[in-house]
């Protein structure tokens, strides 16, 4: 089945605690990226990757790490540091092209308790 | 900054009846702009993509316009049914390419029967 695939589907997590979010594609495009999405908000940009062993930060990557060891993984660790790490978590990928479409994943929730 | 405005916020249909979403932005020099369809829970969906020489585009009951000299965009629903409850989401991208997309906050639609 291809497509992207995001685990989990929801976490929970302790104050301190560090947690990693999984994403991983059969697409074949290079490009990946994290976005957080709150209630009432536009999604905003975690990290970014255009190739394997590459990753930009985001317009919010303070408190967020990422690694990009392989080209089908793009895994998304939220930090201890991160002061309100509540939300809906979302992974895509491009398709190549200057207009390339933008897929996504079907999202990880995490609530921190 | 870049900014993608969408209106209403909200609002409730029938079902069988037609709408229209408006989404205004700033984005320069402009390239694309999408709609995506989000249910709850879930990724969000592509819908349509249109360029700077493209003024409209459908995708089954959904057609999107583009005035790109007054930098509007709409989404129009018709015959709307119960599947169509999500929230629609407007995102532009500028020349540079997809690594600084700006979202609109989404216009959360309800067809209540």
């Amino acid at each position: 089945d291809g497509g992207i695939t995001q685990s989990p589907k929801y976490l929970f997590r302790k104050e301190g605690q560090n947690v990693t979010l999984s994403c991983e594609q059969n697409l074949n495009h290079d490009a990946m990226y994290w976005y957080r999405q709150d209630p009432g908000q536009g999604l905003r940009l975690i990290y970014y990757s255009q190739i394997v062993n590459d990753f930009q930060k985001g317009d919010i990557a303070e408190g967020y790490s990422v690694s990009r060891e392989k080209k089908e993984s793009f895994p998304l660790t939220v930090t201890s540091a991160q002061k309100n790490p509540t939300a809906f978590y979302l992974c895509a990928v491009r398709a190549g092209g200057h207009t390339g479409e933008l897929f996504f994943g079907e999202g990880s929730r995490l609530t921190v308790l | 900054k870049n900014q993608v405005e969408q209106s209403p916020q909200s609002l409730i249909i029938l079902e069988g009846k037609n709408c229209t979403l408006q989404c205004n932005y700033t984005v320069s020099p402009f390239s694309n702009l999408r709609w995506y369809k989000q249910d709850t829970g879930r990724g969000p969906v592509s819908l349509t993509i249109m360029t700077f020489s493209e003024n409209t585009k459908s995708n089954g009951r959904y057609t999107a316009t583009l005035d790109a000299d007054t930098k509007q965009s709409s989404l129009h629903i018709t015959a709307s049914q119960l599947s169509d409850s999500a929230s629609y989401i407007c995102v532009v991208s500028d020349v540079y390419g997809n690594n600084r997309l700006a979202f609109g906050k989404g216009n959360q639609v309800v067809v209540i029967p």
